[in-house]
């Protein structure tokens, strides 16, 4: 069964850092995308940034570009968002996903002071 | 990055049929197909099709989904309570190399 876990969400004053974590299972990591989206509060879903299967290929969303940095690990099948000087409107649910097909449950972060 | 376009509403009596929208361009919809995912309050998203009606396990058959040309549909046969719910779609893009979302279509059995 594919499974994916997030982990790493929390409280975070504006300026902050976050490291988002995501592990996967049930399927051969290394051969797929992986991918972060998130849903702020009331609205609608947001892709944010995704990687290709050796990460040699990272693409992400022109509000975090410069600032938050996807990167995986196939030896732990894992995949990871670096957050950097968080602003207030990153405040979301954030969500790993296999490409597009299989969502993890989410992790929430709060950008607040 | 501009998303894709979705009806903000859809209602329907129980049991009948509702077809969901979701229109894009040549770049994204029309090239990669769109995946359609399910939302219900408070739970995260649900993926019902991805990559031209590509069901995962667990996802009734009442649940189709298709696209012709720029426009892409989910459709849904015999309405349930269940099925009231926030419906999105999504497609890659690829002149712009990223993930648009539609706005999102409540849809209300009832």
């Amino acid at each position: 069964e594919v499974q994916v876990v997030e982990s790493g969400g929390g409280l975070v004053q504006p300026g902050g850092s976050l490291r988002l974590s995501c592990t996967a299972s049930g399927f051969t990591f290394s051969t797929y995308w992986m991918t972060w989206f998130r849903q702020a509060p009331g609205k609608g879903l947001e892709w944010v940034a995704n990687t290709n299967q050796d990460g040699s290929a990272k693409y992400y969303v022109d509000s975090v570009k410069g600032r938050f940095t996807i990167s995986r690990d196939n030896a732990e099948n894992s995949v990871f968002l670096q957050m950097n000087s968080l602003r207030v409107e990153d405040t979301a649910v954030y969500y790993c996903a296999r490409s597009v097909d299989y969502w993890g449950q989410g992790t929430l972060v709060t950008v607040s002071s | 990055q501009a998303g894709l376009t979705q009806p903000p509403s859809v209602s329907k009596g129980l049991r009948q049929t509702a077809t969901l929208t979701c229109t894009g361009n040549s770049n994204n919809v029309g090239n990669q197909g769109a995946a359609w995912l399910r939302q219900h309050q408070g739970h995260p998203p649900k993926v019902l099709s991805y990559r031209n009606n590509n069901r995962p396990s667990g996802i009734s058959e009442r649940l189709s989904a298709s696209r012709s040309g720029n426009t892409a549909s989910l459709t849904i046969t015999g309405l349930q309570p269940e099925d009231e719910a926030d419906y999105y779609c999504s497609a890659w893009d690829t002149s712009l190399s990223a993930w648009l979302f539609g706005g999102g279509t409540k849809l209300t059995v009832l």
